[in-house]
Protein backbone atom coordinates (compact mmCIF):
# COMPACT_ATOMS: atom_id res chain seq x y z
CA UNK A 1 0.00 0.00 0.00
CA UNK A 2 1.38 3.55 -0.81
CA UNK A 3 2.29 5.40 2.12
CA UNK A 4 2.99 9.21 2.71
CA UNK A 5 5.30 10.32 5.68
CA UNK A 6 6.35 14.05 6.66
CA UNK A 7 9.09 13.91 9.12
CA UNK A 8 8.42 17.01 10.45
CA UNK A 9 5.55 17.89 12.49
CA UNK A 10 6.25 21.67 13.37
CA UNK A 11 9.14 24.25 11.71
CA UNK A 12 9.38 27.72 11.81
CA UNK A 13 10.91 30.45 9.59
CA UNK A 14 11.59 34.18 9.51
CA UNK A 15 9.78 35.98 7.48
CA UNK A 16 11.61 36.69 3.95
CA UNK A 17 13.49 34.10 4.70
CA UNK A 18 13.21 30.24 3.00
CA UNK A 19 12.15 27.01 4.14
CA UNK A 20 11.56 23.33 3.14
CA UNK A 21 9.33 20.87 3.85
CA UNK A 22 9.99 17.00 3.51
CA UNK A 23 7.70 14.52 2.17
CA UNK A 24 8.63 10.83 1.47
CA UNK A 25 6.43 8.61 -0.35
CA UNK A 26 6.35 4.91 -0.95
CA UNK A 27 4.50 3.30 -3.98
CA UNK A 28 5.52 0.46 -6.68
CA UNK A 29 3.89 2.48 -9.51
CA UNK A 30 5.85 4.31 -11.82
CA UNK A 31 2.89 6.51 -12.82
CA UNK A 32 1.40 8.93 -10.43
CA UNK A 33 0.48 12.95 -9.01
CA UNK A 34 2.20 14.38 -6.18
CA UNK A 35 0.30 17.52 -4.35
CA UNK A 36 1.19 19.59 -1.70
CA UNK A 37 -1.95 21.67 0.44
CA UNK A 38 -1.94 24.54 2.48
CA UNK A 39 -4.69 23.97 5.47
CA UNK A 40 -5.03 27.64 7.29
CA UNK A 41 -7.02 27.73 10.59
CA UNK A 42 -10.17 28.49 8.26
CA UNK A 43 -9.68 24.77 7.35
CA UNK A 44 -9.90 25.27 3.63
CA UNK A 45 -7.66 22.74 1.91
CA UNK A 46 -5.77 24.96 -0.84
CA UNK A 47 -3.73 23.79 -3.13
CA UNK A 48 -0.29 25.36 -3.49
CA UNK A 49 1.71 22.78 -6.11
CA UNK A 50 1.53 19.66 -8.23
CA UNK A 51 3.45 17.52 -9.65
CA UNK A 52 3.46 14.34 -12.53
CA UNK A 53 5.97 11.88 -11.72
CA UNK A 54 6.50 11.40 -15.23
CA UNK A 55 7.83 15.33 -15.70
CA UNK A 56 11.62 15.26 -14.74
CA UNK A 57 11.34 19.04 -13.94
CA UNK A 58 10.32 20.64 -10.79
CA UNK A 59 7.37 22.21 -10.47
CA UNK A 60 7.48 26.17 -9.70
CA UNK A 61 4.55 28.48 -8.92
CA UNK A 62 6.03 31.84 -7.76
CA UNK A 63 7.31 31.62 -4.40
CA UNK A 64 6.75 28.03 -3.97
CA UNK A 65 8.71 25.38 -5.36
CA UNK A 66 9.38 21.31 -5.27
CA UNK A 67 12.20 18.88 -5.34
CA UNK A 68 11.10 15.95 -6.60
CA UNK A 69 13.45 12.60 -6.67
CA UNK A 70 11.71 9.99 -8.09
CA UNK A 71 14.37 7.36 -7.38
CA UNK A 72 14.74 8.60 -3.87
CA UNK A 73 10.77 9.09 -3.25
CA UNK A 74 11.36 12.42 -2.31
CA UNK A 75 8.82 15.37 -2.90
CA UNK A 76 9.90 18.63 -0.79
CA UNK A 77 8.53 21.86 -0.77
CA UNK A 78 10.32 24.92 -1.17
CA UNK A 79 8.77 28.37 0.31
CA UNK A 80 11.33 31.36 -0.68
CA UNK A 81 10.81 34.76 0.91
CA UNK A 82 8.34 33.25 3.55
CA UNK A 83 6.13 35.78 4.02
CA UNK A 84 2.90 35.79 7.68
CA UNK A 85 0.48 34.61 5.14
CA UNK A 86 2.22 31.09 4.57
CA UNK A 87 1.64 30.15 8.48
CA UNK A 88 -0.43 26.81 8.19
CA UNK A 89 -0.34 22.98 8.34
CA UNK A 90 1.08 21.63 5.28
CA UNK A 91 0.09 18.45 3.45
CA UNK A 92 1.86 16.19 1.06
CA UNK A 93 -0.44 13.91 -1.00
CA UNK A 94 0.03 10.88 -3.56
CA UNK A 95 -2.48 9.76 -5.82
CA UNK A 96 -1.77 7.02 -8.54
CA UNK A 97 -3.23 6.18 -11.66
CA UNK A 98 -5.10 2.84 -10.36
CA UNK A 99 -7.25 4.70 -7.44
CA UNK A 100 -8.40 8.40 -7.22
CA UNK A 101 -8.23 9.02 -3.21
CA UNK A 102 -5.54 11.21 -2.05
CA UNK A 103 -3.40 9.41 0.60
CA UNK A 104 -2.13 11.95 2.98
CA UNK A 105 1.06 12.82 4.98
CA UNK A 106 0.62 13.58 9.05
CA UNK A 107 1.27 17.30 7.69
CA UNK A 108 3.79 19.95 9.16
CA UNK A 109 2.97 22.94 10.90
CA UNK A 110 4.91 25.84 9.87
CA UNK A 111 4.99 28.67 11.48
CA UNK A 112 6.12 32.26 10.24
CA UNK A 113 7.79 34.91 12.81
CA UNK A 114 7.82 38.55 11.45
CA UNK B 1 -20.56 28.28 -7.40
CA UNK B 2 -17.12 29.47 -7.61
CA UNK B 3 -15.80 26.28 -5.46
CA UNK B 4 -17.23 23.51 -3.28
CA UNK B 5 -19.52 24.50 -0.41
CA UNK B 6 -20.46 22.81 2.91
CA UNK B 7 -22.74 22.78 5.16
CA UNK B 8 -23.10 23.06 8.00
CA UNK B 9 -19.95 24.55 8.67
CA UNK B 10 -19.85 23.24 12.58
CA UNK B 11 -22.33 20.79 13.69
CA UNK B 12 -23.05 19.87 17.63
CA UNK B 13 -24.64 16.64 18.28
CA UNK B 14 -25.55 14.34 20.77
CA UNK B 15 -24.11 10.40 21.14
CA UNK B 16 -26.84 8.26 19.04
CA UNK B 17 -28.41 10.68 16.96
CA UNK B 18 -28.18 10.94 13.44
CA UNK B 19 -26.16 13.41 10.85
CA UNK B 20 -26.40 14.55 7.42
CA UNK B 21 -23.57 16.26 6.12
CA UNK B 22 -24.25 18.20 2.72
CA UNK B 23 -21.53 18.88 -0.04
CA UNK B 24 -21.98 21.01 -3.10
CA UNK B 25 -19.09 20.34 -5.55
CA UNK B 26 -17.72 22.74 -8.14
CA UNK B 27 -20.30 22.85 -11.26
CA UNK B 28 -19.24 20.51 -14.25
CA UNK B 29 -16.76 18.52 -11.80
CA UNK B 30 -17.97 14.63 -12.04
CA UNK B 31 -15.76 13.19 -8.96
CA UNK B 32 -16.73 14.07 -5.76
CA UNK B 33 -15.10 12.58 -2.46
CA UNK B 34 -15.66 12.53 1.21
CA UNK B 35 -12.24 12.95 3.87
CA UNK B 36 -12.68 13.13 7.26
CA UNK B 37 -9.81 14.58 9.45
CA UNK B 38 -9.26 13.54 13.18
CA UNK B 39 -6.45 14.64 15.38
CA UNK B 40 -5.92 10.84 16.09
CA UNK B 41 -6.22 9.74 12.91
CA UNK B 42 -5.30 12.34 10.36
CA UNK B 43 -6.64 12.82 6.85
CA UNK B 44 -8.30 9.31 5.56
CA UNK B 45 -10.71 8.72 2.61
CA UNK B 46 -13.94 7.72 3.34
CA UNK B 47 -15.78 7.37 -0.57
CA UNK B 48 -15.56 8.45 -4.04
CA UNK B 49 -18.29 9.10 -7.00
CA UNK B 50 -17.28 9.22 -10.23
CA UNK B 51 -20.04 10.36 -12.46
CA UNK B 52 -22.45 6.94 -12.57
CA UNK B 53 -20.34 4.41 -11.88
CA UNK B 54 -20.73 2.73 -8.18
CA UNK B 55 -18.95 4.60 -5.69
CA UNK B 56 -15.96 3.26 -3.94
CA UNK B 57 -16.94 3.30 -0.44
CA UNK B 58 -13.47 1.28 0.83
CA UNK B 59 -12.67 3.69 2.85
CA UNK B 60 -16.09 4.02 5.48
CA UNK B 61 -15.32 2.94 8.77
CA UNK B 62 -18.75 1.37 9.66
CA UNK B 63 -21.90 0.11 8.22
CA UNK B 64 -23.36 3.53 9.85
CA UNK B 65 -21.66 5.71 7.59
CA UNK B 66 -22.88 5.86 3.95
CA UNK B 67 -23.10 8.70 1.41
CA UNK B 68 -25.11 9.72 -1.54
CA UNK B 69 -25.04 11.90 -4.72
CA UNK B 70 -28.68 12.90 -6.00
CA UNK B 71 -28.46 14.13 -9.58
CA UNK B 72 -24.75 13.58 -10.00
CA UNK B 73 -24.40 16.75 -8.17
CA UNK B 74 -24.94 17.62 -4.33
CA UNK B 75 -24.03 14.57 -2.29
CA UNK B 76 -25.10 13.72 1.81
CA UNK B 77 -22.85 12.21 4.01
CA UNK B 78 -25.24 10.30 6.75
CA UNK B 79 -23.66 9.19 10.00
CA UNK B 80 -26.07 7.24 12.34
CA UNK B 81 -26.33 6.97 16.10
CA UNK B 82 -23.38 8.99 16.13
CA UNK B 83 -20.35 8.37 18.58
CA UNK B 84 -17.79 10.59 19.93
CA UNK B 85 -14.93 8.91 17.93
CA UNK B 86 -16.94 10.17 14.96
CA UNK B 87 -15.85 13.54 15.72
CA UNK B 88 -13.65 15.26 12.99
CA UNK B 89 -13.78 17.55 10.19
CA UNK B 90 -15.47 16.15 7.27
CA UNK B 91 -13.83 17.59 4.17
CA UNK B 92 -15.68 17.18 0.28
CA UNK B 93 -13.60 17.41 -2.61
CA UNK B 94 -14.57 17.28 -6.21
CA UNK B 95 -12.56 17.13 -9.32
CA UNK B 96 -13.31 17.08 -13.25
CA UNK B 97 -13.23 13.87 -15.36
CA UNK B 98 -9.89 12.13 -15.57
CA UNK B 99 -6.89 13.50 -17.39
CA UNK B 100 -4.21 16.31 -16.98
CA UNK B 101 -4.69 18.98 -14.90
CA UNK B 102 -7.92 18.65 -14.54
CA UNK B 103 -6.75 14.93 -11.87
CA UNK B 104 -6.40 18.22 -8.82
CA UNK B 105 -9.31 17.59 -5.79
CA UNK B 106 -10.43 21.31 -4.97
CA UNK B 107 -12.03 21.19 -0.91
CA UNK B 108 -14.94 22.73 0.48
CA UNK B 109 -13.98 24.45 3.95
CA UNK B 110 -14.80 21.18 5.60
CA UNK B 111 -18.02 20.85 8.46
CA UNK B 112 -16.71 20.41 11.79
CA UNK B 113 -18.88 17.60 13.41
CA UNK B 114 -18.81 17.20 17.34
CA UNK B 115 -20.51 14.35 19.16
CA UNK B 116 -21.28 15.15 22.59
Amino acid sequence: AQTVTQSQPEMSVQEAETVTLSCTYDTSESDYYLFWYKQPPSRQMILVIRQEAYKQQNATENRFSVNFQKAAKSFSLKISDSQLGDAAMYFCAYRDYNTDKLIFGTGTRLQVFP
Amino acid sequence: GAGVSQSPSNKVTEKGKDVELRCDPISGHTALYWYRQSLGQGLEFLIYFQGNSAPDKSGLPSDRFSAERTGGSVSTLTIQRTQQEDSAVYLCASSSPRGGLQETQYFGPGTRLLVL
